[in-house]
């Protein structure tokens, strides 16, 4: 069956990086898209952006242009997310997702939770 | 890019149908049938409940159901069940090489 398994909870501080990983596996990785969303703590959902497992070709959204970077390894079927720079504004749970059928996202993996204290 | 405008609650009773509205632009939920909805649980992933505006993924109960009309999609839940009671994200692909913007999300509560 399809999962995603993601890397461990992280604490880090304010100016560093994170790099989230991502296992997939009951599939291979390069047939469909990755899309990264995160969640801050009691607020709503956010895609962040997307890498194509193909080609690595990617597209992130304006708030985070210079400051994310995903990636694959198609040889260890395994996506990553690394943030940079970061803010306690980015403390979220990081959800990586399966790009399914009409651009939905049919699979995610159990989220990350990234705590960047003030 | 602007988030869809989603309504921060709804309610119903069990056995109950409610009706939870989406709304867009023509640049994305107008534009595109690729309007999808999920289903989150208290400290859980997201879950897949709806695609290309009114399909259903294999498990999901057909008292869920999708539509769209103009720039505004909808997602029904039918017979509502204490089971149900969760926060649903609407979400639209937004072209621009496969950008999507999700809804505010919607807090369902089963009275």
């Amino acid at each position: 069956q399809v999962q995603l398994v993601q890397s461990g909870a992280e604490v880090k501080k304010p100016g560093a990086s994170v790099k989230v990983s991502c296992k997939a596996s009951g599939y291979t990785l390069s047939n469909h898209g990755i899309s990264w969303v995160r969640q801050a703590p009691g607020q709503g959902l956010e895609w962040m952006g997307w890498v194509s497992t193909y080609n690595g070709n990617t597209n992130y959204i304006q708030e985070f242009q210079g400051r994310v970077t995903m990636t694959t390894d198609t040889s260890t079927n395994t996506a990553y997310m690394e943030l940079r720079s970061l803010l306690s504004d980015d403390t979220a749970v990081y959800y990586c997702a399966r790009g399914g059928s009409g651009w939905s996202l049919d699979y995610w993996g159990q989220g990350t939770l990234v705590t960047v204290p003030s | 890019q602007s988030g869809l405008t989603q309504p921060p609650s709804a309610s119903g009773s069990p056995g109950q149908s409610v009706t939870i509205s989406c709304t867009g632009t023509s640049s994305d939920v107008g534009g595109y049938n690729y309007v999808s909805w999920y289903q989150q649980h208290p400290g859980k992933a997201p879950k897949l409940m709806i695609y290309e505006v009114s399909k259903r993924p294999s498990g999901v109960p057909d008292r869920f159901s999708g539509s769209k009309s103009g720039n505004t999609a909808s997602l029904t839940v039918s017979g509502l069940q204490a089971e149900d009671e969760a926060d649903y994200y609407c979400n639209s692909y937004a072209g621009s090489n496969n950008l999507r913007v999700f809804g505010g999300g919607t807090k369902l509560t089963v009275l």
